[in-house]
């Protein structure tokens, strides 16, 4: 069971470009997150997903979007990435919302945008 | 302001000794605080969770703690290997809401 992966390890992108963050996961898991991780700021949440079709905005949604087709999948784009948004992004996911399951993290997505 | 507080920020600890890493919240209503552990470069990983009636969990050599009367937790690591060298992370849950508060992190380097 490989859990859940992240595409790609790492990025670098020029500002004004689109990119598309990946994240699988194969434990049927309900809900999935996107957080970025920045120096000094701890974790914070983008977007999430309680179920397959749903979406929702977390602390820091601005510049990202996101899409929840099916169950595994939840990938998280940056229509016109910015400096600002150089940062390393997780995804998460966990068997039910409410936050009484265990999150799950992905290795990691480390971005640069010049 | 952060609901969730930790210190130190960082700490130097040889290896083979015993050291204490605090956490204190804010969130209400509690529903439970996980510890999780960082490796450099890698995603967390859940150590302990702890509900509101539980003031003790081990997981080897990693024990929390909570007192939810004080809102605080800690994690305390025995004999500290270098394996131990990471980032650890304070997660606080309210009921009924599946957004985590998440602390920044202590960072721990054991040295041999």
């Amino acid at each position: 069971i490989a859990g859940i992966t992240q595409a790609p390890t790492s990025q670098i992108l020029a500002a004004g470009r689109r990119m598309t963050l990946r994240c699988t996961q194969d434990m049927r898991h309900n809900a999935m997150y996107w957080y970025r991780q920045d120096l000094g700021l701890g974790l914070r949440l983008i977007h999430y997903s309680n179920t397959a079709g749903t979406t929702g905005k977390g602390e820091v949604p601005d510049g990202y979007s996101v899409s929840r087709a099916n169950t595994d999948d939840f990938p998280l784009t940056l229509a016109s990435a910015v400096p600002s948004q150089t940062s390393v992004y997780f995804c998460a996911s966990s068997d039910s919302t409410g936050g009484a399951d265990t999150q799950y993290f992905g290795p990691g997505t480390r971005l640069t945008v010049l | 302001k952060n609901q969730v507080e930790q210190s130190p920020q960082s700490l130097i600890i040889l290896e083979g000794k015993n050291c204490t890493l605090q956490c204190n919240y804010t969130v209400s209503p509690f529903s439970n605080l996980r510890w999780y552990k960082q490796d450099t470069g890698r995603g967390p990983v859940s150590l302990t969770i702890m509900t509101f009636s539980e003031n003790t969990k081990s997981n080897g050599r990693y024990t929390a703690t909570l007192d939810a009367d004080t809102k605080q937790s800690s994690l305390h690591i025995t004999a500290s290997q270098l394996s131990d060298s990471a980032s650890y992370i304070c997660v606080v849950s309210a009921n009924g809401n599946n957004r985590l508060a998440f602390g920044k992190g202590n960072q721990v380097v054991v040295i041999p």
